[in-house]
């Protein structure tokens, strides 16, 4: 069974450009988190979605969005760059089947590199 | 807040020997879940185990326990016969459970830990 897909796996920007990170959860997976990785602030996360809609926000700032369709693929959106928005970005999806064991699948991230 | 802490930065161990990697959390709530994850250098994070504050026997997959002692509020994981390829970064995280409602795609991860397998 095909993992949680991410794209594209490296990027490179300039300052003030915007990007748009790509996620397809795995099959029948209907909830999407993204996570930001840096050497600095370790793993935080950003948001998540569920059919559609956003569930819950991190404490990142507006630049920073996200959207989920109806096939449960979603996408996240930085605006207006910044260098310190390079990072390893991480999407994860589950069911999610409502205890505290649900568990999160990752995948492998999209490396960006902003200049 | 819910907090990790991961207080060991780097930790190296000979191949086929036991490792313990610290993990301490802070919460105010009473229902929570514990979480490992191993992340290899090619960046993917990969499940190891689960611990709900309610279970009363310490979590087992594998190679992979889990020391849960929730006085302490510490979840350490040992991971016993060390393999060349169990080297990797260990992050410990959180999912706190409240009654009002909860983000299950949102868990609280530690700084991590970098295991290194000697052979």
């Amino acid at each position: 069974k095909a993992g949680v897909t991410q794209t594209p796996r490296y990027l490179i920007k300039t300052r003030g450009q915007q990007v748009t990170l790509s996620c397809s959860p795995i099959s029948g997976h209907r909830s999407v988190s993204w996570y930001q990785q840096t050497p600095g602030q370790g793993l935080q996360f950003l948001f998540e979605y569920f059919s559609e809609t956003q569930r819950n926000k991190g404490n990142f700032p507006g630049r920073f969005s996200g959207r989920q369709f109806s096939n449960s693929r979603s996408e996240m959106n930085v605006s207006t760059l910044e260098l310190g928005d390079s990072a390893l970005y991480l999407c994860a999806s589950s069911i999610p089947r409502g205890t505290g064991a649900n568990v999160l699948t990752f995948g492998a991230g999209s490396r960006l590199t902003v200049l | 807040a819910q907090k990790i802490t991961q207080t060991q930065p780097g930790m190296f161990v000979q191949e086929k020997e036991a490792v313990t990697l610290d993990c301490t959390y802070d919460t105010s709530d009473q229902s929570y879940g514990l979480f490992w994850y191993k992340q290899p250098s090619s960046g993917e994070m990969i499940f190891l185990i689960y611990q709900g504050s309610y279970d009363e026997q310490n979590a087992t997959e594998g190679r992979y326990s889990l020391n849960f002692q929730k006085a302490r509020k510490s979840a350490n994981l040992v991971i016993s016969a060390s393999q060349l390829g169990d080297s990797a970064m260990y992050f410990c995280a959180m999912r706190e459970l409240n009654a009002g409602g909860t983000s299950y795609g949102k868990l609280t991860f530690g700084q991590g830990t970098i295991l290194t397998v000697h052979p």
